[in-house]
């Protein structure tokens, strides 16, 4: 059964630090890892999705990597400001017929302190 | 575009009751998923449809859950009995195919569901 944890589950950063978030998962035959981000009350926002054939992907100050072999992603943020504080959370997808759906970690919640 | 709707967006109910929550897609995707999330827990899978086929319901907690979804569209998830354990944020997603594996999840905003 695969199982995502999250590393650290909060995190309090000064605004304009660089930051990084772990994720790992135990079972490595996994299709894609996607990483979300999750404001209060409201539902998530998908920010990045790494194909289990890919080793990195970036979208503006963003960049997660991922280790299939070794079962672990990182999430890493630059120059972090206050409208980064939120809920992060990592999901892996099975590649196997019937483990379409998303296995999700607990998250790490992010704070930037202007 | 329109994205995920879901409806109620908070719904307060007494123990023993049943309750509706419905979901509509992005038109156009063809899976969609429900998922439930508890306090201090992470979002843990419930059921996915995929097209006309038989829908995965092995993450459902028990029979007092169930949901359909008509059209190919428009989705309904259904808790019977209420228990305030059931207490949750439940949150619907839907992508363009889930066999395609490429195909990201787009999530809609919730229903808090508070069980008294």
């Amino acid at each position: 059964k695969q199982e995502v944890t999250q590393i650290p589950a909060a995190l309090s950063v000064p605004e304009g630090e660089n930051l990084v978030l772990n994720c790992s998962f135990t079972d490595s035959a996994i299709y894609n890892l996607q990483w979300f981000r999750q404001d209060p009350g409201k539902g998530l926002t998908s920010l990045l999705l790494i194909q289990s054939s890919q080793r990195e992907q970036t979208s503006g100050r963003l960049n997660a990597s991922l280790d299939k072999s070794s079962g672990r992603s990182t999430l890493y943020i630059a120059a972090s400001q206050p409208g980064d504080s939120a809920t992060y959370l990592c999901a892996v997808r099975g590649h196997i017929r019937g483990s379409e759906k998303l296995v999700f970690g607990k998250g790490t919640k992010l704070t930037v302190n202007p | 575009g329109a994205g995920v709707s879901q409806s109620p967006s908070n719904k307060v109910t007494e123990k023993g009751k049943d309750v509706e929550l419905r979901c509509d897609p992005i038109s156009g995707h063809t899976a969609l998923y429900w998922y439930r999330q508890s306090l201090g827990q992470g979002l843990e899978f419930l059921i996915y449809f995929q097209g006309n086929s038989a829908p995965d319901k092995s993450g459902l907690p028990s029979d007092r859950f169930s949901a359909e979804r008509t059209g190919g569209s428009v989705s309904t998830l259904t808790i019977q009995r209420t228990q305030q354990e059931d207490s949750a944020v439940y949150l619907c997603a839907s992508s363009l195919s889930s066999r395609r594996f490429t195909d990201t999840q787009y999530f809609g905003p919730g229903t808090r569901l508070t069980v008294l």
